[in-house]
């Protein structure tokens, strides 16, 4: 799976637009795009997911470049309550099978502020 | 549907002893799995298995065992607990669907072997 790049940290003020940014230069064709937060302590939550196309969801939106290298999480009207560790994660579907393990790195710490 | 539900909610441990930590699924997910999440840390995959009878390492297996004979079960064992395994540990399952990776998480387990 490929390896994916985010920053370590990030500002935000409440009732803006938040813009998580992923890189992922190696991924290949048959491999998602996965987002995940947690919030303080508790289990990570699933957000969205996508392969080529963008997508958007009642929690965010994802933007996936062409080239697929890079993609970005959007939260369009962010509140304290997105305050979290984000997750970008790569995941291919492998063959007939999907074995399913999803490696978490060590995500970016957005931080909503008033 | 009460979803992944994870027990003990709080452990402490004496170096050496040993203990399972619970994880039930009630969605008749085929795919569940384990990680631990130390300090300021992200996650780390221990086990995972793809269905009853199917078990798998993880990025960190050792000192830990894993069965599953039913799908919704999922039991974490430590045979002798160290302190470099004070964690806390989350559960998650998922339907093992290709390009669905939607994980579900429990609220985790925090285990201090003193």
């Amino acid at each position: 799976d490929a390896k994916t790049t985010q920053p370590p940290s990030m500002d935000c003020a409440e009732g803006r637009a938040a813009n998580l940014p992923c890189n992922h230069s190696t991924i290949s064709g048959n491999e998602y795009v996965y987002w995940y937060r947690q919030i303080h302590s508790q289990g990570p939550q699933y957000i969205i997911h996508g392969l080529k196309n963008n997508e958007t969801n009642e929690m965010a939106s994802l933007i996936i470049t062409e080239d697929r290298k890079s993609s970005t999480l959007i939260l369009p009207h962010a509140t304290l309550r997105d305050t979290a560790v984000y997750y970008c994660i790569v995941r291919g579907y492998h063959g007939s099978g999907n074995t399913g393990k999803l490696i978490f790195g060590q995500g970016t710490t957005l931080q909503v502020k008033p | 549907n009460a979803g992944v539900t994870q027990t003990p909610k709080f452990q402490v441990l004496k170096t050496g002893q040993s203990m399972t930590l619970q994880c039930a699924q009630d969605m008749n997910h085929e795919y569940m799995s384990w990680y631990r999440q130390d300090p300021g840390m992200g996650l780390r995959l221990i086990h995972y298995s793809v269905g009853a009878g199917i078990t798998d390492q993880g990025e960190v297996p050792n000192g830990y065992n894993v069965s599953r004979s039913t799908t919704e079960d999922f039991p974490l064992r430590l045979l002798s607990a160290a302190p470099s395994q004070t964690s806390v540990y989350f559960c998650a399952s998922s339907t093992g669907q290709p390009s669905d990776e939607k994980l579900f998480f429990g609220s985790g387990t925090q285990l201090s072997v003193l």
